[in-house]
């Protein structure tokens, strides 16, 4: 089990808008620390698509956004397109734990 | 080309030992925290361990403390994995993964090298 919860699927049509959440706890995304966004394309290594909750690396489209709240956190795809799918993981820091923690993944699915 | 190639996975019998190499290009490696991440097959990103960019700081997630030591060596521009006492549990592709500098965040993956733990 995760300690940073999200969605196991997520659908939706080419040009639509979709979100995926990813929810933690007082020790972790509510305690302050930052959460990350990684896209992993099927048989490839992660690629980190999101840092610091809403910033993006260089070359990431600004389709891809990120937002941070209370415990939880969020990452939203505008104008999907085939090549969105993939696997989507959020990250954080857990005090209580002491180390670097990933959210249980979350599969994009385009229809 | 800002680059890292991992190295050392394979077959290796319960209660083994394994080595896993990193070798970093196209930056200037001892300026970069690194970080080992494995993935078991069909699953999620697990962080394993952390080292700071002089090797002074080591962190280790609570599943391999003790049985794995993560280490460096900026002058190769190499970061190693030392894995012992392997379970099945650690079957895994293992990436090492550069920290995007104070963010917390792995910004450079290498294509990760798969290590399997069976009889």
């Amino acid at each position: 089990q995760s300690v940073l919860t999200q969605p196991p699927s997520v659908s939706g049509a080419p040009g639509q808008r979709v979100t995926i959440s990813c929810t933690g706890s007082s020790s972790n995304i509510g305690a302050g620390y930052d959460v990350h966004w990684y896209q992993q394309l099927p048989g490839t290594a992660p690629k980190l698509l999101i840092y610091g909750n809403s910033n993006r690396p260089s070359g990431v489209p600004d389709r891809f956004s990120g937002s941070k709240s209370g415990t939880s956190a969020s990452l939203a795809i505008t104008g999907l397109q085939a090549e969105d799918e993939a696997d989507y993981y959020c990250q954080s820091y857990d005090s209580s734990l002491s180390e670097r923690v990933f959210g249980g993944g979350t599969k994009l699915t385009v229809l | 080309e800002v680059q890292l190639v991992e190295s050392g996975g394979g077959l290796v019998q319960p209660g083994g030992s394994l080595r896993l190499s990193c070798a970093a290009s196209g930056f200037t490696f001892s300026s970069y925290e690194m970080n080992w991440v494995r993935q078991a097959p069909g699953k999620g990103l697990e962080w394993v361990s952390y080292i700071s960019s002089s090797g002074s700081t080591i962190y280790y997630a609570d599943s391999v403390k003790g049985r794995f030591t993560i280490s460096r060596d900026n002058a190769k521009n190499s970061l190693y994995l030392q894995m012992n006492s392997l379970r099945a549990e650690d079957t895994a592709v293992y990436y090492c993964a550069r920290g995007y500098g104070d963010w917390g965040a792995f910004d450079i993956w290498g294509q990760g090298t798969m290590v399997t733990v069976s009889s």
